[in-house]
């Protein structure tokens, strides 16, 4: 049962435009959405988050989205780097079971081209 | 600030063996929680410890356990590995206030032949 779902496995996008890369989740109980960026042979690094309190949550060149009726977060990257060709993976957790138990999705692989 | 540290990076063990991973959290972190990544599963997590306590557990069998030392180092042991225990073991740690973001290490890469 594949609770946090990224349907697009791959993204190609120029540099200097920008990404969206989407997640869904079937579970109402989640009440907080990550964003991690994965490089090969490293560990996730991450990006940004949001609490189902919120519908937006900006930290420079990253916002994101949360639409809790459609249980649907996104990821916008403006303007698009190089060096943002990655794989992204969004999560998810309920504060009542520990914010440690992430559920991840699957993971979009993103790649800017010059 | 010194990141999360994973030792070793990569292993080599045979089917029956088993196996210690060891995970040194950033200083001030004492919550450490311990993943699996596999290409068929993905990201799964296996168990967090806060105060040398495990605190939340996952779905995998009890061939997997952990510990946590009073330094809030922490390690995972599997014995008697399966071949589908083959994976990246990835290792976070964060603080114990909500909504504090998991930082990750960079893994350890066992291989079970």
């Amino acid at each position: 049962d594949q609770q946090v779902k990224q349907n697009s496995p791959s993204l190609s996008v120029q540099e200097g435009r920008i990404s969206i890369l989407n997640c869904d989740y079937t579970n109402s109980m989640f009440d907080y959405f990550l964003w991690y960026k994965k490089y090969p042979a490293e560990g996730p690094t991450f990006l940004i988050s949001i609490s189902s309190i919120k519908d937006k949550n900006e930290d420079g060149r990253f916002t994101v989205f949360l639409n809790k009726s459609a249980k649907h977060l996104s990821l916008h990257i403006v303007p698009s780097q190089p060096g943002d060709s990655a794989v992204y993976f969004c999560a998810a957790s309920r504060q009542n079971t520990g914010f440690q138990k992430l559920v991840f999705g699957t993971g979009t692989r993103l790649l800017v081209s010059p | 600030k010194a990141g999360v540290t994973q030792t070793p990076r990569y292993l080599i063990k045979t089917r029956g063996q088993q196996v210690t991973l060891s995970c040194s959290p950033i200083s001030g972190h004492r919550s450490v929680s311990w993943y699996q990544q596999t290409p068929g599963q993905g990201l799964q997590f296996l168990f967090e410890y806060f105060s040398e306590t495990q605190r939340n557990k996952g779905n995998f069998p009890g061939r997997f356990s952990g510990r946590q030392f009073s330094n809030s180092r922490s390690e995972m042991n599997v014995s008697t590995l399966e071949l589908g225990d083959s994976a990246l073991y990835l290792c976070a740690s964060s603080f114990e206030t909500a909504n504090s973001p998991l930082h990750f290490g960079n893994g350890t890469r066992l291989t079970v032949t």
